[in-house]
């Protein structure tokens, strides 16, 4: 069965540190990964995915297939990145997502 | 252009009452997916809709949950004699294809009392 852990509920880190969201899967086979981030009363929407290999507001993330995780850092967090995040996978083709727990990532002043 | 629409925002059901939950995805948009957000919980698949069909529906709790997209648009999520264990927020998705971004809408909060 496919899976996605995200082991940090919350995360709280000041402006201009790094940041580092961890995501891990277990999937047999080649999965796409994704990063969605939901802002406060706001829907949820894709902020990146692997095979696009961009860097999005400033956030990247590269898929390491030997260790399964897919995290998501940013060298210089920023207050409006507070927000939910959730790491996602698809089997490819018709697949629905499976989403991880999320984490709610907090840029204090 | 407009982008996915849900309907009602919020929903509070008396259990065992049933409940439809309306999705527009975007024009043009074949596949369509939902799922269910527990609180506290990332969202979870329930099915999906290429067109008018149900290709998926694997992730559907129980037979008292039923989806439909009769003319390949709009979708409705039914569910029959809701239960506590039902409420959640329920989110609709579309994209143009299978393997493209999903768009998702705002969300349908149910709570059954």
């Amino acid at each position: 069965a496919q899976r996605v852990t995200q082991p940090e509920k919350l995360l709280s880190v000041f402006k201009g540190a790094p940041v580092e969201l961890k995501c891990n899967y277990s999937y047999s086979g080649s999965p796409e990964l994704f990063w969605y981030v939901q802002y406060s009363r706001q829907r949820l929407q894709l902020l990146l995915r692997h095979i696009s290999r961009e860097s999005i507001k400033g956030f990247t993330a590269d898929l390491n297939k030997g260790e399964t995780s897919f995290h998501l850092k940013k060298p210089f967090a920023q207050e409006e990145d507070s927000a939910m995040y959730y790491c996602a996978l698809s089997g490819g083709g018709a697949d629905g997502l499976t989403f991880g727990k999320g984490t709610h990532l907090i840029i204090q002043p | 252009g407009a982008g996915v629409s849900q309907s009602p925002r919020y929903k509070v059901a008396k259990r065992g009452q049933d409940v439809a939950l309306r999705c527009d995805p975007i024009s043009g948009h074949v596949s369509l997916f939902w799922y269910q957000q527990a609180l506290g919980q990332g969202p979870e698949f329930l099915t999906y809709f290429q067109n008018e069909a149900q290709l998926d529906k694997s992730g559907l709790p129980s037979d008292r949950f039923f989806a439909e997209r009769p003319e390949g648009s709009v979708s409705t999520l039914k569910i029959q004699r809701t239960q506590q264990e039902d409420s959640a927020v329920y989110l609709c998705a579309s994209s143009l294809g299978t393997v493209n971004e999903q768009y998702f809408g705002p969300g349908t909060r149910l709570t059954v009392t």
